[in-house]
């Protein structure tokens, strides 16, 4: 059974661009989270796919959005990148079932992002 | 809202003494809480949750944690330090029996002295 994987680990962006983080979810999982670590302080929830669509998302403004596809797999893209998203960005993969409970809530090691 | 407070962003302690880091969290409803221990460079690992069973719960590595209403705390202890506890620890709250879309703590680094 693989776990959660992130790609890629590190990058550095400039101000202004474009970035695309990608999850694999863990096997059998169909819902994924992601978060933002800034350094030093607590993850902070962005959104949550199940099934293709988001159902949850946090206090991030629109240029924070997220796809997930068929098998599961996620990406975040963050749009007119900004110094302040310099973060460890975390996903995290979990079951859930057709009475909206959920099992293994797995988190992945993280992209961290540095925007210059 | 829902929120949680870590008092201690740095506890030290010797091998072999008690660990205990402390949770205070606000919610309107009944909350779900849980424990991440992160090692560096590394994700987060569940160290234990309650779910509104027993007040007090058992996890991983020897933690335990005990839930209590009347204090809205929900501290982290461990009887016996190990070198190897050193990380850094999130408490976290959920309002949905789901346990995901968490709302974390700033975090306490724990730092182990031989």
């Amino acid at each position: 059974e693989t776990g959660v994987t992130q790609s890629p680990t590190h990058l550095i962006k400039t101000r202004g661009q474009q970035v695309t983080l990608r999850c694999s979810s863990q096997s059998g999982h169909n819902t994924v989270s992601w978060y933002q670590q800034a350094l030093g302080q607590g993850p902070q929830f962005i959104f949550q796919y199940y099934r293709e669509e988001e159902n949850g998302r946090g206090n991030f403004p629109p240029r924070f959005s997220g796809l997930q596809f068929p098998n599961y797999s996620s990406e975040l893209n963050v749009n007119a990148l900004e110094l302040d998203d310099s973060a460890l960005y975390l996903c995290a993969s979990s079951s859930t079932l057709s009475g909206g409970q959920v099992y293994g809530y797995t988190f992945g090691s993280g992209t961290r992002l540095t925007v210059v | 809202a829902q929120s949680v407070t870590q008092l201690g962003s740095h506890v030290s302690v010797s091998e072999g003494a008690l660990v205990l880091l402390r949770c205070n969290y606000s919610s309107s409803v009944p909350p779900y809480l849980f424990w991440y221990v992160q090692y560096p460079n590394q994700g987060l690992q569940l160290l234990l949750k309650y779910t509104s069973a027993a007040t007090l719960v058992k996890g991983i590595n020897g933690f335990e944690a005990e839930f209590k209403k009347s204090e809205t705390s929900f501290h982290l202890t461990k009887p016996s330090a190990h070198m190897s506890d050193a990380a850094e620890y999130f408490c976290a709250v959920s309002l949905n029996n789901a346990g995901n879309m968490l709302t974390f703590g700033g975090g306490t680094r724990l730092m182990v002295k031989p």
